[in-house]
C-alpha cells in the first residue's frame, strides 16, 4: 500500500512568521504532488500543485519538491489567522490514476 | 466556477438500512470520486468512475457500491449500513486527461453520515 505521511500537528505559528509543512511519500515513481487546504467543517480545496524538483511559488505559498528524498513541503510566508486550517498533502500514484492523500497537518496561526 | 453538490449535509440512518448518497457536478467532468474522511485516517478512496457506467474500486470498497448512469451524477450506495460506516463522505470530480485522470479534484461540501 503506497503511503503519504504527514505530521498531524497541531503546528502553532505566530502571525507574520513562516509556516513550514512537510510530507513524505513512498512511491518513488510518483510525478504529481498537491497541497489542499481544508477549513474545519469544509471540504478540501487545491492550493498548489508541483510536478518537478525545486520550488514553485504562488503568492505567499511556496511548494518544494525533492524526488530523490521523496519529500514535498509547503511554506506559507507572512502567516495570517485565515491560514489556520488542515493542510492535506496528496500524491498521484505512478502505476495508477489514483491520488493518495495524507492524513493532514493542522496549522494554527496565533495572533 | 466548478460546482459539486451533494444531496445531504447531514444524515442519520439505522443499522441495516440501504443508504443513497448523491453527487452532481456541473462542469462536464469525466472523472468522479467518492471518499470517506475519518479523524487520523485522512481521505480514503471508496470508488471512482472515469466515464458513464464505468466504475473502479478504490482502497476501501467493501460494503459500498456505486452507480453512474449519467455523466454529471455519481451515487454511492451503502447496501446495509453499519455503525463503522459513520463518517464524512466527500464526493469529488475532475476533468479527464488523455490516458489518465485529471489532476485537480474539486470537492463537494460533504455528507456527514451517522449510523445508529
Amino acid at each position: 500500500q503506497k503511503e503519504v505521511e504527514q505530521n498531524s500537528g497541531p503546528l502553532s505559528v505566530p502571525e507574520g512568521a513562516i509556516a513550514s509543512l512537510n510530507c513524505t511519500y513512498s512511491d518513488r515513481g510518483s510525478q504529481s504532488f498537491f497541497w489542499y487546504r481544508q477549513y474545519s467543517g469544509k471540504s478540501p480545496e487545491l492550493i498548489m500543485s508541483i510536478y518537478s524538483n525545486g520550488d514553485k511559488e504562488d503568492g505567499r505559498f511556496t511548494a518544494q519538491l525533492n524526488k530523490a528524498s521523496q519529500y514535498v513541503s509547503l511554506l506559507i510566508r507572512d502567516s495570517q489567522p485565515s491560514d489556520s486550517a488542515t493542510y492535506l498533502c496528496a500524491v498521484r500514484e505512478s502505476s495508477a490514476s489514483k491520488i493518495i492523500f495524507g492524513s493532514g497537518t493542522r496549522l494554527s496561526i496565533r495572533p | 466556477d466548478v460546482k459539486v453538490t451533494q444531496s445531504s449535509r447531514y444524515l442519520v440512518k439505522r443499522t441495516g438500512e440501504k443508504v443513497f448518497l448523491e453527487c452532481v457536478q456541473d462542469m462536464d467532468h469525466e472523472n468522479m470520486f467518492w471518499y470517506r474522511q475519518d479523524p487520523g485516517l485522512g481521505l480514503r478512496l471508496i470508488y471512482f468512475s472515469y466515464d458513464v457506467k464505468m466504475k473502479e474500486k478504490g482502497d476501501i470498497p467493501e460494503g459500498y457500491s456505486v452507480s453512474r448512469e449519467k455523466k454529471e451524477r455519481f451515487s454511492l450506495i451503502l447496501e446495509s449500513a453499519s455503525t463503522n460506516q459513520t463518517s464524512m463522505y466527500l464526493c469529488a470530480s475532475a476533468p479527464g486527461l488523455a490516458g489518465g485522470l485529471g489532476e485537480t479534484q474539486y470537492f463537494g461540501p460533504g455528507t456527514r453520515l451517522l449510523v445508529l
